[in-house]
């Protein structure tokens, strides 16, 4: 099983520029998410998925978009892009609903906007 | 917000010397997690306790959570080199729904 993945490995936009980040899981989880993380700060969640067809949002959504239109991909996108969006992007993925859940991530997309 | 603080923010200490982590939380949780980020890479889950639980133990790695004052520490015996990483704590709440939260980190450094 190749677990997490993410798609792609880096990027650097200019200014305005959209893009969408691909995740995928194969172990037919129900929770996906996505997280920023910035120099010297934890994880940040950015949106999240409870099921196929379902997203929501978590702590600093603004700026972006996500879709999750299969069970085992969720899409996280960049309408237009700006320098504060620079960051490494996480997946991550759980079983869901148990309360007591492990996430598993993917190893990270590193992002630069000029 | 972050839910988790963690302190210290580095620790640099030989091998084979014990390295202790501390967590704290702000609000009531359903279980405290722990996370290991290897430089360049993405975090790897370590150890889960649940609020019913004071200690656990798994390998090399014991975790504390005293609810009462709302923390929780790590510690790793006999550290090696292949220690050195950033460990992250995350809180999960049932309100929350299955999000985790997560602190700053600790960045630990094991020399040889």
């Amino acid at each position: 099983n190749a677990g997490v993945t993410q798609t792609p490995k880096f990027r650097v936009l200019k200014t305005g520029q959209s893009m969408t980040l691909l995740c995928a899981q194969d172990m037919n989880h129900e929770y996906m998410y996505w997280y920023r993380q910035d120099p010297g700060m934890g994880l940040r969640l950015i949106h999240y998925s409870v099921g196929e067809g379902t997203t929501a949002k978590g702590e600093v959504p603004d700026g972006y978009n996500v879709s999750r239109l299969k069970k085992q991909n969720f899409l996280l996108g960049l309408e237009s892009a700006a320098p504060s969006q620079t960051s490494v992007y996480f997946c991550a993925s759980s079983p869901g609903g148990t309360g007591y859940d492990e996430q598993f991530f993917g190893p990270g997309t590193r992002l630069t906007v000029l | 917000s972050q839910q988790g603080e963690e302190d210290p923010q580095a620790l640099s200490i030989q091998e084979g010397e014990n390295a202790t982590m501390n967590c704290s939380y702000k609000t009531s949780i359903n279980n405290l997690q722990w996370y290991r980020q290897n430089s360049g890479r993405g975090l790897v889950h370590l150890i889960l306790i649940r609020s019913n639980e004071r200690e656990k133990h798994s390998g090399r790695l014991r975790v504390t959570l005293d609810t009462s004052k709302k923390s929780s520490s790590l510690l790793i015996t006999a550290s090696r080199a292949a220690d050195t990483a950033s460990y992250f704590c995350a809180t999960e709440r049932w309100s929350q729904g299955g999000k985790l939260i997560f602190g700053q980190g600790t960045e630990l450094s094991v020399k040889p």
